[in-house]
């Protein structure tokens, strides 16, 4: 089982659209979560950290759940721009600041 | 531009030849990671350092070493390269652990 793990798509959605994507992780003890965006033959960059309560940036939100390991992003009134691949990312347990990636989730935003 | 420059951009290979991959950042970060990245496996670790002087292994080192030159500086090299290590390779680095990572915009390896 791998220890990050995503729907690898692709979303094909319309302008406008909400689209959300989830994640679970194996290690219950992991620590810091992250969603980064990466576009086509590009390096990845981070959009947004997950935190407990649940975070909003724009049209963007991250979500997380501690007790079914599952990180969530949604994202609201989707833009052209939006089109890439969205990686989960999980920070490795007692392993200092070692990230883990999801092997990502294509999203395809058309007019 | 402040961040991480990665050279070469693109290399191809014959099997067995060698080839360091060079890496630079100028953010004073302590923190410094080789990734590969293959289509349907996302980014998997090859080696890290935490800081100047340290080197470890992560997921998948085998094939390759590293060299932590200074601070500024982290070379990943293929003493003898194979098919198997066509990827895309990305450098990172990081002030404090697993906070903003940021990326080299990565070098495109083909080993034929």
């Amino acid at each position: 089982r791998k220890e990050v793990e995503q729907d690898p798509g692709p979303f094909n959605v319309p302008e406008g659209a909400t689209v959300a994507f989830n994640c679970t992780y194996s290690n219950s003890a992991s620590q810091s979560f992250f969603w980064y965006r990466q576009d086509c033959r590009k390096e990845p960059k981070l959009l947004m950290s997950v935190y407990s309560s649940g975070n909003e940036d724009g049209r963007f939100t991250a979500q997380l759940n501690r007790a079914s390991q599952y990180i969530s992003l949604l994202i609201r009134d989707s833009k052209l721009s939006d089109s890439a691949t969205y990686l989960c990312v999980v920070n490795r347990a007692n392993q200092g600041g070692k990230l883990i990636f999801g092997q990502g989730t294509e999203l395809s935003v058309k007019p | 531009n402040a961040g991480v420059t990665q050279t070469p951009k693109f290399q191809v290979l014959k099997t067995g030849q060698s080839m360091t991959l060079q890496c630079a950042q100028d953010m004073n970060h302590n923190s410094m990671y080789w990734y590969r990245q293959d289509p349907g496996m996302g980014l998997r670790l090859i080696y890290y350092s935490a800081s100047e002087g340290t080197t470890d292994k992560g997921e998948v080192p085998n094939g390759y070493n590293v060299s932590r030159l200074n601070k500024r500086e982290f070379s990943l090299r293929l003493e003898s390269a194979a098919p198997s290590q066509t990827s895309v390779y990305f450098c990172a680095s990081s002030e404090k652990g697993s906070y903003g990572y940021t990326f080299g915009s990565g070098t495109r390896l083909t080993v034929v």
